[in-house]
């Protein structure tokens, strides 16, 4: 079965500053991988995907995610965060077969500092 | 871009009784639509799998009897929970596969569902 750890549950940074959210997932075959976001109240709203091919992905709003097959590993970056980037994060790992259902990590939960 | 409109965004309904969420595709066929329950700081639980003309297929865990699902159309899928309490107070979200296409679903911006 498909799983994703999100290990931080808060992250904390300074506006301007760098950000790296952590994903990890389990999946026997390729995976396709997804990093949502989701402002209070409000649905998810797709940052970038990962399917096949360059293992960097490029998003909206200035987020990059790489591909780590040997670490399992999909994590978010962002050089320099905005407070309006304040929101919930989450990861997806859908199955590459036909089905795709995605699997949902518990979310991050930027908080950003003036 | 496609776009899933859910309504309404928030309700709120008396113990026991029944209220429906919505989800339409707007611009585009979905023949799959998934729903999800969202608690507070947690993350998105599958419920069920919408297949259009076909009965919904419920997650383990899930009372088929509690949450009626219907899908009838190719933009349109419900979501009814029955006999509401205040143990089902949460957040509703639906997402929706285009036809034809397997890799990616759109959300809708979710219902707010409280029972009092």
């Amino acid at each position: 079965a498909q799983s994703v750890t999100q290990p931080d549950i808060h992250i904390t940074v300074s506006e301007g500053a760098s950000l790296e959210l952590r994903c990890n997932y389990s999946y026997g075959a390729t995976p396709y991988l997804f990093w949502y976001v989701q402002s209070p109240g409000q649905g998810l709203q797709l940052l970038l995907k990962y399917f096949s091919g360059d293992t960097l992905v490029q998003g909206i709003k200035g987020f990059e995610a790489e591909f780590k097959r040997s670490q399992s590993s999909f994590n978010l970056r962002k050089p320099s965060v905005h407070w309006s980037d304040a929101a919930e994060y989450f990861c997806a790992v859908g199955s590459s077969g036909g089905s795709y259902i995605p699997t949902f990590g518990r979310g991050t939960s930027l908080i950003v500092h003036p | 871009g496609a776009v899933v409109s859910q309504h309404p965004s928030r309700v709120i309904c008396k113990s026991g009784t029944s209220v429906k969420i919505e989800c339409r595709s707007l611009d585009f066929q979905a023949t799959t639509m998934f729903w999800y329950r969202q608690f507070p700081k947690k993350s998105l639980m599958l419920m069920a799998t919408s297949n259009e003309g076909s009965k919904a297929t419920y997650e383990q865990g899930v009372e088929k009897d509690k949450f009626l699902i219907n899908h009838a159309s190719l933009t349109l899928s419900t979501l009814t929970v029955t006999s509401a309490h205040p143990e089902d107070s949460s957040f509703y979200i639906c997402s929706a596969r285009e036809t034809g296409r397997y890799t990616e679903a759109f959300f809708g911006q979710g219902t707010r569902l409280t029972v009092v």
